[in-house]
């Protein structure tokens, strides 16, 4: 099955490490995003790729790092310069010519720093 | 101006009534506007969108209603079931090719009780 798969589900981690959150994606997709999701502020933007080997900052960038070196993965990296780092992060893709607006998304990662 | 506001932020229906979520936006080139359903979990998943040059759209139990002179737009879930208790998010963008600069709403849960 085709899809977005985010790995791991659940993590934790002591403040001041950095972390990195897969996502792979086996839809052929051109572009893929990382959102982060906090309760009462909907979904923001970090970081998105519209093609390998380039990548746009979103709304809320700072203290976050990605990759594009292959289509089928973006992996976001939580630095230790991000101030409030545990959420719930989503990776999402979408096509590239035959783009109808539809984000497609994994299921999540939850990042908990103690 | 690129702000999604989004309401209630809660919601609790009873079985059978009718769900109603509302979004107001500011940028008045905005012309894609998805509503995004989200169980506990897992990623949000498009449900049903909308395009300004019609002032609703229905599809089964779900329907957008689209009012471009005032900016506003909402979901109405009619026959609410238990089966849609979710999270629901409204968004907004400048054409649907540019799903990277979706603007989302602070998301609104909805609890349907049998």
């Amino acid at each position: 099955d085709g899809g977005i798969t985010q790995s791991p589900k659940y993590l934790f981690r002591k403040e001041g490490q950095n972390v990195t959150l897969s996502c792979e994606q086996n839809l052929n997709h051109d572009a893929m995003y990382w959102y982060r999701q906090d309760p009462g502020q909907g979904l923001r933007l970090i970081y998105y790729s519209q093609i390998v080997n380039d990548f746009q900052k979103g709304d809320i960038a700072e203290g976050y790092s990605v990759s594009r070196e292959k289509k089928e993965s973006f992996p976001l990296t939580v630095t230790s310069a991000q101030k409030n780092p545990t959420a719930f992060y989503l990776c999402a893709s979408t096509p590239g010519t035959a783009n109808t607006g539809e984000l497609f998304f994994g299921e999540g990662s939850r990042l908990t720093v103690l | 101006q690129q702000q999604v506001k989004q309401s209630p932020q809660s919601l609790i229906v009873q079985k059978g009534g009718i769900s109603i979520i509302n979004c107001a936006y500011e940028n008045t080139a905005f012309d894609y506007f998805p509503w995004y359903q989200q169980f506990p979990g897992k990623g949000p998943a498009l449900l049903i969108a909308i395009r300004p040059d019609v002032s609703e759209k229905k599809e089964g139990r779900f329907t957008i209603s689209f009012n471009k002179s005032a900016k506003q737009f909402s979901l109405h879930i009619m026959d609410s079931q238990p089966g849609d208790s979710a999270t629901y998010f409204c968004a907004a963008s400048r054409g649907s090719g540019n799903t990277g600069k979706l603007i989302f709403g602070q998301g609104t849960t909805l609890q349907v009780k049998p």
